[in-house]
């Protein structure tokens, strides 16, 4: 069964400029979720979709967007680009039951977009 | 509101037992999660905890106590593979699958 497939692997940019990063789930997961990972600040929550639908957003300034397709496959932007957006950025699928309740712990992350900007 | 405090890194020996602590503050808490990331990878689930107790997987055991907002993460019979990062990602009630890491604490396994 094939991971969480994030492409591009790396990237640099300069400030001013977007950004679309790519997220392709297990087979099967309805659930993507995005985080950014600093040094600083760790894993830090961006937004997760289910169908399609944000369900939940983190406190990122709304240069940060997303969006998920009806194959589940999802796509995050950042527009304006700033030296602090430089990080890893990491998709992660879940199976998630839509109305059953939060999931039960096991998000499956992709190797994550590596996103300098200079 | 919500917070999440570990420590930051920790360093034991091969053979050692090592327990990564979590306190959380987290509005309508549900649950307490588990992850190692090693360096350059992506971060691994290791184990949940929905009810207070212990939780074992092999090597590793992961305990939560509801009432003090608290969990922790054992690992025994430590390997130089287990060198890493450990997060605590605590979940809320209906904010289906948001997960809270922090900065994670960063495991030293020395021979």
């Amino acid at each position: 069964k094939a991971g969480v497939t994030q492409t591009p692997r790396y990237l640099i940019k300069t400030r001013g400029q977007q950004v679309t990063l790519s997220c392709s789930p297990i087979s099967g997961h309805r659930s993507v979720s995005w985080y950014q990972q600093t040094p600083g600040q760790g894993l830090q929550f961006l937004f997760e979709y289910f169908s399609e639908t944000q369900r939940n957003k983190g406190n990122f300034p709304g240069r940060f967007s997303g969006r998920q397709f009806s194959n589940s496959r999802s796509e995050m932007n950042v527009s304006t680009l700033e030296l602090g957006d430089s990080a890893l950025y990491l998709c992660a699928s879940s199976l998630s039951f839509g109305t059953g309740g939060p999931n039960t712990g096991e998000l499956f992350f992709g190797e994550g977009s590596r996103l300098t900007v200079l | 509101g919500q917070s999440l405090e570990q420590p930051s890194e920790v360093t034991a020996v091969e053979g050692a037992i090592v327990q990564i602590n979590c306190t959380y503050q987290t509005s309508g808490f549900y649950g307490l999660s588990w992850y190692q990331q090693h360096d350059g990878g992506a971060p691994t689930f290791l184990s949940y905890n929905g009810l207070d107790g212990l939780e074992e997987t092999g090597r590793f055991s992961s305990f939560l106590s509801r009432s003090d907002s608290y969990g922790y993460l054992l690992l025994q019979e430590l390997q130089m593979k287990d060198s890493a990062s450990y997060f605590c990602a605590p979940t809320a009630k209906y904010n289906f699958n948001k997960f809270y890491f922090g900065s994670g604490t960063k495991l030293n396994v020395k021979p």
